[in-house]
């Protein structure tokens, strides 16, 4: 069984387009993230919810908006497609506690590819 | 603010041999955790080790060893006996331990290690 799954896997889309990533964990983690690997490999994170709370948003054009229907599910959705939004997309969940063992495990990323 | 270095955009290393990737970070807290992962070519962020500052003994799993020196702010992984499936790009990261209620990872530049045949 697949942890943190992320559908698709791939994207490719138009300028302008709107398009949504979804992100599922089976861990039974309270708190889930969103990050974006750039083309130069730096990882940086957008967003984090806790029981379908937003309490991470960091400076993220606000085209992006996070969607957490229940602690066991974290969609991104991506309003007017730009250029530079090409990127990979990575969902992570932790328990969340912030103790020793509160590791954040990572889905497989969404190659995101805007023409 | 928290940052995370890693120095070395790529390393390689003969299979069999031993390799240490590099990571230094800046901050203000005493209390915080560190960690290691791999990503290999199929992308997947892999989690190799991790290290809790409170803790002076320096983490190891299997071939995988870390050498942490606090006072120094340096974090720095060893693999030994290195394989061609270690091939990866490999993340050093830094989270808080304070109870800020984020617990937000901070992630380095990344290494790129070659294993060559």
């Amino acid at each position: 069984d697949t942890a943190v799954s992320q559908t698709p896997k791939y994207l490719v889309t138009q300028m302008g387009n709107d398009k949504s990533i979804k992100c599922e964990q089976n861990l039974g983690h309270d708190t889930m993230y969103w990050y974006k690997q750039d083309s130069k490999k730096f990882l940086k994170i957008m967003f984090s919810y806790n029981n379908k709370e937003l309490i991470i948003n960091e400076t993220v054009p606000n085209r992006f908006s996070p969607k957490s229907p229940d602690k066991a599910h974290l969609n991104l959705h991506i309003n007017s497609l730009e250029l530079g939004d090409s990127a990979v997309y990575f969902c992570a969940s932790s328990v969340g506690s912030g103790g020793p063992t509160d590791t954040q495990y990572f889905g497989p990323g969404t190659r995101l590819t805007v023409l | 603010a928290q940052t995370v270095t890693q120095s070395q955009p790529e390393m390689s290393v003969q299979e069999a041999e031993t390799v240490t990737l590099s990571c230094t970070y800046d901050t203000s807290e005493s209390d915080y955790y560190l960690f290691w992962y791999k990503q290999p070519p199929s992308r997947q962020m892999i989690l190799v080790i991790r290290q809790e500052a409170y803790k002076q003994q320096n983490a190891t799993e299997n071939r995988f060893s870390v050498n942490f020196q606090k006072a120094a702010k340096s974090f720095s992984l060893k693999i030994s006996d290195s394989q061609l499936g270690d091939a990866a790009m490999y993340f050093c990261a830094y989270r808080s331990a304070e109870a800020s209620g984020t617990y937000k990872y901070i992630f380095g530049t990344g290494t790129r290690l070659k294993v060559l045949a």
